[in-house]
């Protein structure tokens, strides 16, 4: 099974920093998910990548494929960007379910 | 639209009693899958439905059943509900299985089982 690990765990920024949140896996896989969860538990997917990078807004994914690993970073940090942030991936690499990270808890001060 | 929609938001139960979350979708999606998060742990499926008429077993199924009564709607049933089902219930659909299409959330349910 793909172990998922995220880092850091918590991480608190003052509003407009740059931040970047970490994605390690274990096995190669075929597609990764970037998940954000609100304070109000509400859980909305930001990004699905394979290759690359995505950048939505101020959101930006990036995966390196070889090195197994994945970073989401925000530009310009905002409060409203406070929430936790989970990576996924497929279980198995390949054609199965999703194991999901513990998240990352960022807090944005203003 | 409405995306994933799941009832109840909150529901107390006592040890023993039976409950059935319901969940549907107004996406069309093929896909829709039940999941727990609990605390210091990442979320885990506990049955899927790839497609309408099929469902499986995921990581955690013991304690629950599910019923996919059509393609918008994937209910999740505790027959006897114990503490350790205490936890926050997770709904999504995608427009197919296994991984390579975007999930939508339902905003979830808190069950606490006394």
């Amino acid at each position: 099974k793909n172990e998922v690990e995220q880092s850091p765990q918590n991480l608190t920024a003052q509003e407009g920093e740059f931040i970047t949140i970490n994605c390690s896996y274990s096995v190669g896989i075929s597609a990764l998910h970037w998940l954000q969860q609100h304070p109000g538990g509400g859980i909305v997917s930001l990004f699905m990548l394979s290759s690359g990078k995505k950048k939505h807004g101020r959101l930006i994914a990036t995966i390196n494929i070889q090195e197994k690993h994945s970073s989401l970073h925000i530009t310009a940090s905002h409060p409203r960007d406070s929430a936790v942030y989970i990576c996924a991936v497929p279980s198995q690499g390949g054609a199965d379910g999703l194991t999901f990270g513990k998240g990352t808890h960022l807090i944005i001060q203003p | 639209n409405a995306g994933v929609t799941q009832t109840p938001k909150f529901q107390v139960l006592k040890t023993g009693q039976s409950m059935t979350l319901q969940c549907a979708q107004d996406m069309n999606h093929n896909s829709m899958y039940w999941y727990r998060q609990d605390p210091g742990m990442g979320l885990r499926l506990i049955y899927y439905s790839a497609s309408e008429g099929t469902t499986d077993k995921g990581e955690v199924p013991n304690g629950y059943n599910v019923s996919r009564l059509n393609k918008r709607e994937f209910s999740l049933r505790l027959e006897s509900a114990a503490p350790s089902q205490t936890s926050v219930y997770f709904c999504a659909s995608s427009e197919m299985y296994p991984n390579n299409s975007p999930l939508h959330f339902g905003n979830g349910t808190r069950l606490t089982v006394t």
